[in-house]
């Protein structure tokens, strides 16, 4: 089986920390995306990359970059954390482009206050 | 630009009940579809796809689909829903117009299940 796993499944931060959310897959998918899920907005992708050292921007990019130095681990990093961005975050994986079916993390729930 | 509705937010059914959730896209060509479901404290696990082919398609958990064309729908069904099926529903439609493939998720709809 696919597994996708998030470093933290809670996390609690200040206003103004810089944060790290790890993910990691163990299938050797090329593709990786971070999402943001919000009620009632579904999921918004933030970033995704389809090779190492590859990145690009998805639709909601704004106070956030990523890092994808080997090929199984994708971060996310908030450079200055901000209350807006208290939010589920799903990182995901595929073997096809991002048209294909995607393998899901349990998500992390961060709380900036 | 393309996008998918869930007129749904929340359904509540009866265990042993059928189902079925609404989904509707906007799409300039062939779409491919995909229904998530995402359990409580979980990550989303893909039901089923479309890509091509019979309209008809059948997922994992008894769940079926039915791509309409001319409705631009891609409902999900169940014909006996169990107290297990509580969850969020994610129907998705894959992008490949764009210079970036990407799947682009509904709002989702809440199912909760009356035992």
């Amino acid at each position: 089986d696919v597994k996708v796993t998030q470093s933290s499944r809670y996390l609690v931060k200040r206003t103004g920390e810089k944060v790290f959310l790890e993910c990691v897959q163990d299938m050797d998918h090329e593709n990786m995306f971070w999402y943001r899920q919000d009620p009632g907005l579904g999921l918004r992708l933030i970033y995704f990359s389809y090779d190492v050292k590859m990145k690009e921007k998805g639709d909601i990019p704004e106070g956030y970059s990523v890092s994808r130095e080997k090929k199984e681990r994708f971060s996310l990093i908030l450079e200055s954390a901000s209350t807006n961005q208290t939010s589920m975050y799903l990182c995901a994986s595929s073997y096809d482009r991002g048209i294909g079916e995607q393998y899901f993390g349990p998500g992390t729930r961060l709380t900036v206050t | 630009a393309q996008s998918v509705t869930q007129p749904d937010i929340h359904i509540t059914v009866s265990e042993g009940a059928s189902l079925e959730l609404r989904c509707n896209y906007s799409y300039g060509a062939t779409p491919y579809l995909f229904w998530y479901v995402q359990s409580p404290g979980q990550g989303l696990q893909l039901l089923l796809k479309y890509f091509s082919g019979d309209t008809l398609v059948q997922g994992i958990k008894g769940f079926e689909a039915e791509f309409k064309r001319s409705q631009s729908s891609f409902n999900l069904r169940k014909p006996s829903v169990h107290w297990s099926d509580a969850a969020e529903y994610f129907c998705a439609v894959g992008d490949g117009l764009t210079s970036y493939d990407k799947v682009i998720f509904g709002p989702g709809t809440s199912l909760s299940v009356i035992p």
